[in-house]
C-alpha cells in the first residue's frame, strides 16, 4: 500500500501567522489532491497538482508539488480563523482504482 | 443542485441488527466510494465502484457489503454490525478516481 505521510499532525497558531504543512510519500504520484474538512462535514477539494514543480495559488494558500512528484506542501499566509480545519492530501493508486489518503493536519487558527 | 446525499445522518443500533446506509448522487458520476473516518486513523476507503455492477474492496472492507445496480446509488450494507463499526461514514462520488471527490454530509453510526 502506498502511504501518504502528513505533517505536522496538529497545528495551533494565532491569526496572522504563516504556516506550512506537508504531504510526503516514498512513491511517485501521477497527481495529488488537497482537501479541507470542517467539523461535521465532508472534505472539500482545494486543488489538484499534476506536474512536478508545479505551484498553484488559491488566495492566501500556495500549493507546491515536488519536482520528483513524491511530496507536496501547502503554505498559508496570514492565517485566519476561517482556515481552521483538517487538511488532507490524497492520490489514487492507478486508473480508477482505490484512493489513498493521508491522516491529515488538524489546523486551529486562534483569533 | 449537484450533491451527494446520505441517509440516515445519525443512527444508533445494536449488535447484529442489519442496516443499510443509502448514498445517492445526481451528477452522473461513474466513480463512487464509501469511507469511514476514525480519530487517529483518518479516512479509510471501505469499497469503491468504478461503474454500474463493478465494485472493489478498499482498505477496510471486512464486515461491509455494497452494491451498484444503478449509476446514482451506492448503498452500504452492514449485515451484522459490531461495536468496532461505530464510526463516521462518508459516501463520495466523482467522474473518476483522478477527479474531484464530492462528499456526502456523513452518517454517524453507533453500534451498541
Amino acid at each position: 500500500t502506498q502511504l501518504l505521510e502528513q505533517s505536522p499532525q496538529f497545528l495551533s497558531i494565532q491569526e496572522g501567522e504563516n504556516l506550512t504543512v506537508y504531504c510526503n510519500s516514498s512513491s511517485v504520484f501521477s497527481s495529488l489532491q488537497w482537501y479541507r474538512q470542517e467539523p461535521g462535514e465532508g472534505p472539500v477539494l482545494l486543488v489538484t497538482v499534476v506536474t512536478g514543480g508545479e505551484v498553484k495559488k488559491l488566495k492566501r494558500l500556495t500549493f507546491q508539488f515536488g519536482d520528483a512528484r513524491k511530496d507536496s506542501s501547502l503554505h498559508i499566509t496570514a492565517a485566519q480563523p476561517g482556515d481552521t480545519g483538517l487538511y488532507l492530501c490524497n492520490h489514487n493508486a492507478g486508473n480508477n482504482r482505490k484512493l489513498i489518503w493521508g491522516l491529515g493536519t488538524s489546523l486551529a487558527v486562534n483569533p | 443542485e449537484a450533491q451527494v446525499t446520505q441517509n440516515p445522518r445519525y443512527l444508533i443500533t445494536v449488535t447484529g441488527k442489519k442496516l443499510t446506509v443509502t448514498c445517492s448522487q445526481n451528477m452522473n458520476h461513474e466513480y463512487m466510494s464509501w469511507y469511514r473516518q476514525d480519530p487517529g486513523l483518518g479516512l479509510r476507503q471501505i469499497y469503491y465502484s468504478m461503474n454500474v455492477e463493478v465494485t472493489d474492496k478498499g482498505d477496510v472492507p471486512e464486515g461491509y457489503k455494497v452494491s451498484r445496480k444503478e449509476k446514482r446509488n451506492f448503498p452500504l450494507i452492514l449485515e451484522s454490525p459490531s461495536p468496532n463499526q461505530t464510526s463516521l461514514y462518508f459516501c463520495a462520488s466523482s467522474f473518476s478516481s483522478n477527479n474531484e471527490q464530492f462528499f456526502g454530509p456523513g452518517t454517524r453510526l453507533t453500534v451498541l
